[in-house]
């Protein structure tokens, strides 16, 4: 079962903040962020393991909340470079081969 | 640094015919993927590969299509009797273990079937 992102869409100026979340309706083992440009691979962004903790890298950090089986993504100050859809891949303990079921994706666009 | 190659990076074909495409993994990873994305949609996984066989794969991932490891390096997917709904971009993925691990994405295969 895919994951459910929000927004589906959302449009900064340049600087501001955004959060993107991710929920599941199953547990998860982790929690997997990419952003894809148009035409390109999804790049990987941070993997959220189970334990609650939160990752961070640059101004882009992510939290995952196992009980409540949900993940963000907090985009800070954002800059032109961030725009692209977000996708987050979420891993659960009852698939063998731990395929990444993706939600829809939630498209930013950072404007000057 | 080391990542995801597939070759090629755009494939013209007609309905019907067979395809076959490759993938070069990061060479000390042991679980392969193929996923696919059909234009303007979310990525969704077909298959994935571990230890010479296949570990899981979706619905999608019918009688039509297969996947093998040759040789040491190249992985592939075969689309046996192609169909126009197999238009799609392919990306190919590889990680070193099986779980809670990042999976690197090649840069993509564009399949169009006309």
């Amino acid at each position: 079962q895919q994951p459910v992102q929000s927004p589906q869409a959302v449009i900064l100026r340049e600087g501001e903040d955004a959060v993107i979340n991710c929920s599941s309706s199953k547990a998860l083992y982790s929690v997997h962020w990419y952003r894809q440009k148009h035409g390109e691979a999804p790049v990987f962004l941070m993997i959220l393991l189970k334990g609650g903790e939160q990752k961070g890298h640059d101004k882009i950090s992510a939290s995952f909340n196992e009980k409540k089986q949900q993940s963000s993504l907090y985009l800070t100050a954002s800059q032109l470079s961030y725009s692209g859809t977000y996708f987050c891949g979420t891993e659960d303990p009852e698939t063998s081969g731990s395929r990444l079921t993706f939600g829809e994706g939630t498209q930013l666009t950072v404007n000057p | 640094e080391p990542e995801v190659t597939q070759t090629p990076s755009h494939q013209v074909t007609q309905m019907g015919q067979e395809v076959i495409l490759r993938c070069v993994p990061i060479s000390n990873h042991l679980y392969f993927y193929w996923y696919r994305q059909i234009l303007g949609q979310k990525v969704e996984f077909l298959v994935s590969f571990y230890n010479n066989e296949i570990s899981e794969k979706s619905e999608i991932f019918d009688d039509q299509f297969s996947v093998e490891r040759p040789d040491g390096s190249n992985f592939t997917l075969k689309i046996r009797s192609t169909k126009l709904e197999d238009s799609a971009m392919y990306f190919c993925a590889s990680r070193w273990g099986q779980s809670q691990e990042t999976q690197y994405f090649g840069p993509g295969t564009r399949l169009l079937v006309l």
